[in-house]
């Protein structure tokens, strides 16, 4: 158990509809990284936050948005759904906002019908 | 942009045998890490490298950074059914505090 939780473990939703997924970062971890993986395919970065901006961004959509809240759990919104998007998303922590060692999540199993 | 170039892309295996992979780059790295995923699971940090010539072990897993700064290497001794996944490399540049991310090594154990 890496001390990474992700909520909720699985999502089913049609296209077009918006869904939230949560994280919540080790104790003591103020960076935290969100990554897309697609099916037999490796991670994708797709934006981080340290200390509740901001940090850096990858290949993160437009339709995508993400924050991380004052208790430092972060929040991944997806928006406009499309069948492409079904993926399993990660989130991971670290205690600097310079990457180093990062801590994933179980996943959020996301299938766009 | 910075890619890095992990090989082999998969690996067919019997129970016992040794098992190598490595990721190189084009350019200076500051810390190399290695995960393993299992199917459906998040990856989980197996071995961190800060150091050129750094040779750390794991159990059975032994990883070094090269003198070079711009590889890695991961071995795995004498090989069980449970080390199948998907390895994947990690790298920190000197100019850039961005992880960056291989493709994955895929271990399959022979039937």
């Amino acid at each position: 158990d890496s001390g990474v939780t992700q909520t909720p473990k699985h999502l089913i939703t049609a296209t077009g509809q918006r869904v939230t997924l949560r994280c919540s970062p080790r104790s003591g971890d103020l960076s935290v990284y969100w990554y897309q993986q697609s099916l037999d395919q490796g991670l994708q970065f797709l934006i981080q936050y340290y200390n509740g901006e901001e940090r850096a961004k990858g290949n993160i959509l437009e339709r995508f948005s993400a924050q991380q809240f004052p208790d430092l759990h972060s929040e991944l919104n997806l928006s406009s759904l499309e069948l492409g998007d079904s993926a399993l998303y990660f989130c991971a922590s670290s205690v600097t906002g310079g990457n180093y060692e990062q801590y994933f999540g179980p996943g959020t199993r996301l299938t766009v019908t | 942009g910075q890619q890095l170039n992990q090989s082999p892309q998969s690996m067919f295996i019997q129970e016992g045998e040794d098992v190598s992979m490595n990721c190189t780059s084009s350019s200076i790295f500051n810390t190399w890490l290695w995960y393993k995923q299992d199917p459906g699971e998040g990856p989980v940090l197996l071995i961190a490298l800060y150091k050129a010539g750094e040779l750390t072990s794991n159990g059975r897993l032994t990883a070094q950074f090269g003198i070079t700064r711009k590889d890695s290497f991961l071995n795995i001794s004498a090989s069980i059914p449970s080390d199948v996944g998907i390895y994947f490399c990690a790298g920190q540049e000197d100019s850039n505090y961005q992880l960056i991310w291989g493709a994955g090594t895929k271990l399959i154990i022979k039937p």
